[in-house]
C-alpha cells in the first residue's frame, strides 16, 4: 500500500498569502493518479487538481498543482476568504487500494 | 448537475449489519466511463476509501475492510448501496459515496452521513 504524508499538518496564513502544501508519497506514484481535494464543513468535497497539475472544471487559477515521482505541491498564489479548508491529496498506485493522505488544515492568522 | 445522495440509519448497534444507500441524480449511473465509490471519515481523522463499483457489478475493496463489505448497485433505481457487516465504535464515521472515473478522481461527491455505532 502507497501511504501519503502531508505536510505542514496545521497551516496558518492571512488573506491574500501564498499557502504552500505539500504531499510525499511513500513509492513512486504516477502523475496521472494525484489528485488534490477541499473539505468544508458541511460541504461536499471538491476536486481541485488531478492529474498533479490539471485544475478540475471551474477551479480558480489561484489553484495549482506540481511535482512528480514522490513529492507533490498545491499551491494556493493569493488566499481568498473562501480557501480556507482542509485540503487532502490521494492516489491511485495502479491496483487497490485508492489512498488518501492525513490532510493539512488551512486556517485564519 | 450531477448530485449524489447518502441515506440510511444514523445509529447501528455493534455486531450489526451497516446498510447506506448513495441515490444519483441528475446523470445515469449505467455510464461505462465511470465508477460508485464509498469513503469514510471517523470523527477528526482523515479520508478512508471503502470500496467501488462500476455500473456492471465489478467491485473491488480495500484489503483492510475486503471481509465484512458488499457494494451493489441498481441500476434501475440509480442507486448504489454499502454494506459493512460486524461493526464496532470503530467503524463510526461520516460515509461518503462518491463517482470517480479510471484514473480515480472522485469529482462528484455527496455531503456525507454520519453513522455512530453503539448500543
Amino acid at each position: 500500500e502507497i501511504v501519503l504524508t502531508q505536510s505542514p499538518g496545521t497551516l496558518s496564513l492571512s488573506p491574500g498569502e501564498r499557502a504552500t502544501l505539500s504531499c510525499r508519497a511513500s513509492q513512486s506514484i504516477s502523475s496521472s493518479y494525484l489528485a488534490w481535494y477541499q473539505q468544508k464543513p458541511g460541504q461536499a468535497l471538491r476536486l481541485l487538481i488531478y492529474g498533479a497539475s490539471s485544475r478540475a472544471t471551474g477551479i480558480p487559477d489561484r489553484f495549482s498543482g506540481s511535482g512528480s515521482g514522490t513529492d507533490f505541491t498545491l499551491t494556493i498564489s493569493r488566499l481568498e476568504p473562501e480557501d480556507f479548508a482542509v485540503y487532502y491529496c490521494q492516489q491511485y498506485g495502479g491496483s487497490p487500494p485508492i489512498t488518501f493522505g492525513p490532510g493539512t488544515k488551512v486556517d485564519i492568522k | 448537475q450531477l448530485q449524489l445522495q447518502e441515506s440510511g440509519p444514523g445509529l447501528v448497534k455493534p455486531s450489526e449489519t451497516l446498510s447506506l444507500t448513495c441515490t444519483v441524480s441528475g446523470g445515469s449511473i449505467s455510464s461505462n466511463n465511470y465508477f460508485w465509490g464509498w469513503i469514510r471519515q471517523p470523527p477528526g481523522k482523515g479520508l478512508e476509501w471503502i470500496g467501488s463499483i462500476s455500473y456492471s457489478g465489478s467491485t473491488y475493496y480495500t484489503p483492510s475492510l475486503k471481509s465484512r463489505v458488499t457494494i451493489s448497485v441498481d441500476t434501475s433505481k440509480n442507486q448504489f448501496s454499502l454494506k459493512l457487516s460486524s461493526v464496532t465504535a470503530a467503524d463510526t464515521a461520516v460515509y461518503y459515496c462518491a463517482r470517480h472515473d479510471s484514473a480515480r478522481r472522485f469529482d462528484y461527491w455527496g455531503q456525507g452521513t454520519l453513522v455512530t455505532v453503539s448500543s
